[in-house]
């Protein structure tokens, strides 16, 4: 089982461009979650979609926007880059709507200059 | 909505030491406290939890503890090893329950 799943790995953008996120599980999971870590801030909640066909704004989601293509995927939008959104982005799912054990993916580190 | 306050943000012991790292949080209607592990370059991966009718539960070296009353969890890690050393997030679920909020971190750094 490959887990949770996140493309691309690494992202240079210039201020500006837009670029999706991509992640996917395997568990049949129906809970993904969005997520940035930056130094000192820990991971803050960006989106979530607690079920197929519904999403939910978290803690940060100002310049983001996410879609549950289907109960595999969920991706991350950023329409129009800025640099204060370089971070690193954690995908994570949950088995169920109410909150269980969340399992991440490994990371995008995205750089915005 | 939930709030989870992470302390210390740094945290350095030497090899067989105990290590403590407390969080607080704000929902009283909280239900569910998880810590989790991340080590450089990966993912965070759950390493304990805790549901609030329990008061503390065990795994080995480490062992989690709830006061619903003062609302704050702590973990616990005896007899550390340098493979300890990383970065430790505490978590609570948001108001719906549907999602976790998590703590600023701690960096265990354990010195042979």
């Amino acid at each position: 089982n490959a887990g949770v799943t996140q493309t691309p790995k690494f992202q240079v953008l210039k201020t500006g461009q837009s670029m999706t996120l991509q992640c996917a599980q395997d568990m049949n999971h129906n809970s993904m979650y969005w997520y940035r870590q930056d130094p000192g801030m820990g991971l803050r909640l960006i989106y979530y979609s607690a079920s197929e066909g519904t999403t939910d704004k978290g803690e940060v989601p100002n310049g983001y926007n996410v879609s549950r293509l289907n109960k595999r995927e969920f991706s991350l939008r950023l329409e129009s880059a800025a640099p204060s959104q370089t971070s690193v982005y954690f995908c994570a799912s949950s088995g169920r709507q109410v909150v269980t054990e969340a399992f991440f993916g490994q990371g995008t580190r995205l750089t915005v200059v | 909505g939930e709030n989870v306050e992470q302390h210390p943000s740094t945290l350095s012991v030497q090899e067989g030491d105990s290590a403590v790292i407390k969080c607080t949080y704000s929902d009283s209607a909280s239900n569910y406290f998880p810590w989790y592990k991340q080590e450089l370059g990966k993912g965070p991966q759950l390493i304990i939890d805790i549901r609030s009718n329990v008061g503390e539960k065990k795994d080995q070296r480490i062992a989690v503890t709830l006061n619903k009353t003062a609302k704050h969890f702590s973990l616990h890690i005896t007899e550390t090893q340098p493979e300890d050393s990383a970065v430790y997030f505490c978590a609570a679920p948001n108001q719906a329950g549907t999602a976790l909020i998590f703590g600023k971190g701690t960096t265990l750094s354990v010195s042979s």
